[in-house]
This record gives structure tokens, sequence and C-alpha cells, in this order.
């Protein structure tokens, strides 16, 4: 149990069809984040919020298109995906101090494996 | 742009064993580098290192990075069935908050 809960863990869905992740962290962190693991990849960083304020975006289509509610709530809405887009989304939280700088250390979430089909 | 090179990819050894896994990187500004185990899901953090030439170390496991040189190394010494996993490093930029991953040591521990 790392504090950091994703639902759903499993999601299969059309290419015209509308989904959302949900990450929903107990750990008091002030920053979170979207991040995408294809097979044989690095993962790759697609949505930092601090604050609940967007920092960054690494140029993700917009078919993915993520909402931070509060501090403790981040989701990721899914929009006519398309079949390349199937891999495992992790979440994580971490704590930042105010100045916007992270302290690096990330705890994720289980992941939610979705598959396009 | 920031990268961060992992080596071997794959790596098979017998229980008992240990084994050295590798880390380079090339990041401007660095802060930190990390290590993270993933054995399912969620990766798991390990070791997060700042100064070159100091040892981290948790159970039979130690890390070491050398900045002038850009790498670090993790070790498992005495390894067992449950070290099996993927091993994930990563660095940090100074007043980033993004952690660059590379592409990760996926171990396997035979009996």
């Amino acid at each position: 149990e790392t504090g950091v809960t994703q639902t759903p863990r499993h999601l299969v869905m059309g290419m015209t069809n509308k989904k959302s992740l949900k990450c929903e962290q107990h750990l008091g962190h002030n920053a979170m984040y979207w991040y995408k693991q294809s097979a044989k990849k690095p993962l790759e960083l697609m949505f930092v919020y601090s604050l609940e304020e967007r920092v960054e975006n690494n140029s993700v289509p917009s078919r993915f298109s993520p909402e931070c509610p509060n501090s403790s709530h981040l989701f990721l809405h899914l929009h006519t995906l398309q079949p390349e887009d199937s891999a495992l989304y992790l979440c994580a939280s971490s704590q930042a101090p105010s100045g916007g700088a992270g302290t690096g250390e990330l705890f994720f979430g289980e992941g939610s494996r979705l598959t396009v089909l | 742009e920031d990268k961060v090179v992992q080596s071997p990819l794959s790596l098979v050894v017998h229980e008992g064993d240990t084994v050295t896994l590798n880390c380079s990187y090339e990041v401007t500004n660095f802060r930190s580098l990390l290590w993270y185990k993933q054995e399912k899901k969620a990766p798991t953090f390990l070791f997060m290192l700042t100064s070159s030439g100091i040892e981290k170390k948790s159970g039979r496991l130690s890390s070491i990075l050398d900045k002038k040189e850009l790498f670090s190394i993790l070790n498992i010494t005495a390894t067992q069935t449950g070290d099996s996993a993927v091993y994930l490093c990563a660095v940090v930029r100074q007043g980033a908050q993004k952690l660059v991953f590379g592409q990760g040591t996926r171990l396997t521990i035979n009996p």
C-alpha cells in the first residue's frame, strides 16, 4: 500500500469511447503526476500538477485531458484513443516545497492497465 | 534533452549471486538520481543520491553516484528470488519536478 490509489485497475475501451482514470493520494502531498509506461520503453511523463496547477505538459495529444480538482485527486480523461495508447498509466504524488521544486521522491499507484481496441 | 541509459536491459542470475546494475545519465543542472524497484505494478522507491562517492545502503542493496563520470550503480548481494523485478533509474534537474526515467533493467533470480 503506497498511499496512492488508482481506479480502475484495468480498462478496455473502443476508439470512440470516453472514459476516465482516477487517482487519489492519502499522503498529504501537493504534487501529482501522470506517467505512461509502454512495453520496452522508459516511463514517460505526461502531466505534472503542483498545488493544483498544471506545471508540465509533455506534448501529450489532446485526446488525453487531465483534471486536478484538489491536491488529493487527479483524473485523466480519455476520448477517441488509438490502439497505440494501450499502456499502463501510473499516477504518482510527491511533496513539493513552496518554491516549486519537488523533493524528487515519487510515490506511485498500482497503475491502470488500458487496452484500446 | 535529458537522457538516462540503463544497462544491462536484462539479467538472469542464480540465487546467491551478486549483481551490479548500471545507470548513466546526461542532464542539465543535475539535482538527484533515484532508483526504484518495480515488481508488478507500482514502482517503489529504493534510494535517492545527490552527492558523489557516498554509498547509500539498505540491507543487501547499495548504491553510489559518480557525478564526474555521470553514472550510478546499484549493487545487490546474496540475491534472492524476491529480488526479481525491473529496476528503474531516474534523474531530476534543479528546480524541476519531473523525473526522467531510463528503460529499466529486468533482473531475474533463478533458484
